[in-house]
């Protein structure tokens, strides 16, 4: 079955932390790969996408993200992470071709001030 | 920038009433979806249109129905509203074939059904 699993549902950081999300993902045939970011009180909104080409992708706000093939992972890293990225991360995956993506779960990470 | 609008940013309904949800996106989007978002779950498909009047089946159909009559506009239809049902209804909408450009999401309606 086609699923996207995220490993930490609820992450705390200090300021200046780095930052790491893991996500992996089980989807037969060619995929697109997204993080998306909910703010609190705000719409989802795309924070990075991979479709092909260099598998590590520079999103907004100095989120990046690698794509390793061989582990079906798409893992999220920030290396500093600042009091405004409080929010709620979902890693989804959509089929090249097809019309459907799917969510993880979601982590909600907060950041201590 | 791409916006879509979903009409109503709470509702409270009563268990057994006909629900309508709806939403708009402004930059004559092909493909347009209804998530339901849920605390740990995250987001599961309900259904998805990829032009009007054409209409696909996600992963968590039932009780759900909906309608495309015209390209910008994406009703949801909860028939007859059970208290299992009371979520967050996202909207979205996506460009041209497939998954590669990512979805445009509208703000959400959180919906209570008593």
């Amino acid at each position: 079955a086609q699923s996207v699993s995220q490993h930490n549902h609820h992450v705390i950081l200090s300021e200046a932390a780095s930052l790491e999300l893991g996500c992996n993902y089980s989807y037969g045939g060619t995929v697109n790969l997204f993080w998306y970011v909910q703010y609190p009180g705000q719409h989802l909104q795309l924070l990075l996408k991979y479709f092909s080409g260099d598998p590590l992708v520079k999103g907004i706000k100095g989120f990046e993200a690698e794509f390793i093939k061989s582990k079906f992972s798409f893992n999220l890293r920030k290396p500093s992470v600042q009091w405004s990225d409080t929010a709620e991360y979902f890693c989804a995956v959509g089929n090249t071709g097809g019309f459907k993506t799917i969510f993880g779960a979601g982590t909600r990470l907060f950041v201590k001030a | 920038d791409v916006k879509v609008t979903q009409s109503s940013r709470y509702l409270v309904k009563r268990t057994g009433e006909k629900v309508f949800l709806e939403c708009v996106q402004d930059m004559d989007h092909e493909n347009m979806f209804w998530y339901r978002q849920d605390p740990g779950l995250g987001l599961r498909l309900i259904y998805f249109s990829y032009d009007v009047k054409m209409k696909e089946k996600g992963d968590i159909p039932e009780g759900y129905s909906v309608s495309r009559e015209k390209k910008e506009r994406f009703s949801l239809i909860l028939e007859s509203a059970s208290t299992n049902q009371t979520s967050m209804y996202l909207c979205a909408s996506s460009f041209g074939q497939g998954t590669i450009y990512g979805y445009t999401f509208g703000s959400g309606t959180r919906l209570t059904v008593v």
